[in-house]
């Protein structure tokens, strides 16, 4: 079984641009979470997808959004980029959205804001 | 404060060595769950615990719900162990809470 994929895997913008990501869950996966992880931050929580419909959404600004298809796939789009938007974007998929499920991780795509 | 603490930050070690890494929280939780992640971004997904205790060859987490921690176990430490590990929790949904990882370095 293929595992959790994400396009591109390195991405340089500059500030003000808009970025699209893409995450291919697993399949028979529904629900993929987004996560940034930056030196100072490490890893924090963007949003979760199951079903196409936003599940949870952690503390970031309205520039980050995110959609999910229905297939599964999920894409991310982060609108005007700032410089502290370099990072490394992770998605993951699991099988449904309840509680505690095993996550698969992709291998993530990094971000370079000039 | 994080809702997740780990400890130590970073550890070093001679190949052979027993390794014990921490973790503690601070809010309810519907599982815990152990990642490795290796230079150049991949994570592994090592363990996901709600009570007790796993073990998965060399590799042994326990969690103690009441006290709120939990403890990654690597016994026979090999080089090819060398990662960051970072510990998770997981509450509504699939939202994860990080601890802020551990830098291992076994030495041969």
């Amino acid at each position: 079984k293929a595992g959790v994929t994400q396009t591109p895997r390195y991405l340089i913008k500059t500030r003000g641009q808009q970025v699209t990501l893409s995450c291919s869950p697993i399949s028979g996966h529904r629900s993929v979470s987004w996560y940034q992880q930056t030196p100072g931050q490490g890893l924090q929580f963007l949003f979760e997808y199951f079903s196409e419909t936003q599940r949870n959404k952690g503390n970031f600004p309205g520039r980050f959004s995110g959609r999910q298809f229905s297939n599964s796939r999920s894409e991310m789009n982060v609108s005007t980029l700032e410089l502290g938007d370099s990072a490394l974007y992770l998605c993951a998929s699991s099988l449904t959205s309840g509680r505690g499920n095993e996550q698969f991780f992709g291998p993530g795509t990094r971000l370079t804001v000039l | 404060k994080n809702e997740v603490e780990q400890s130590p930050q970073n550890l070093t070690a001679q190949e052979g060595e027993f390794i014990t890494i921490n973790c503690s929280y601070s809010v309810g939780i519907s599982a815990l769950h152990w990642l490795q992640q290796h230079p150049g971004g991949g994570i592994v997904s090592l363990f996901m615990l709600s009570s007790g205790k796993k073990k998965h060859g060399r590799l042994i987490a326990t969690i103690n719900i009441q006290e709120k921690h939990s403890s990654l176990h690597i016994t026979a430490s090999h080089p090819r162990d060398s990662a960051v590990y970072i510990c998770a929790v997981s509450r509504t949904g699939n939202q994860f809470y990080f601890g802020t990882g551990t830098s291992l370095t076994v030495i041969p």
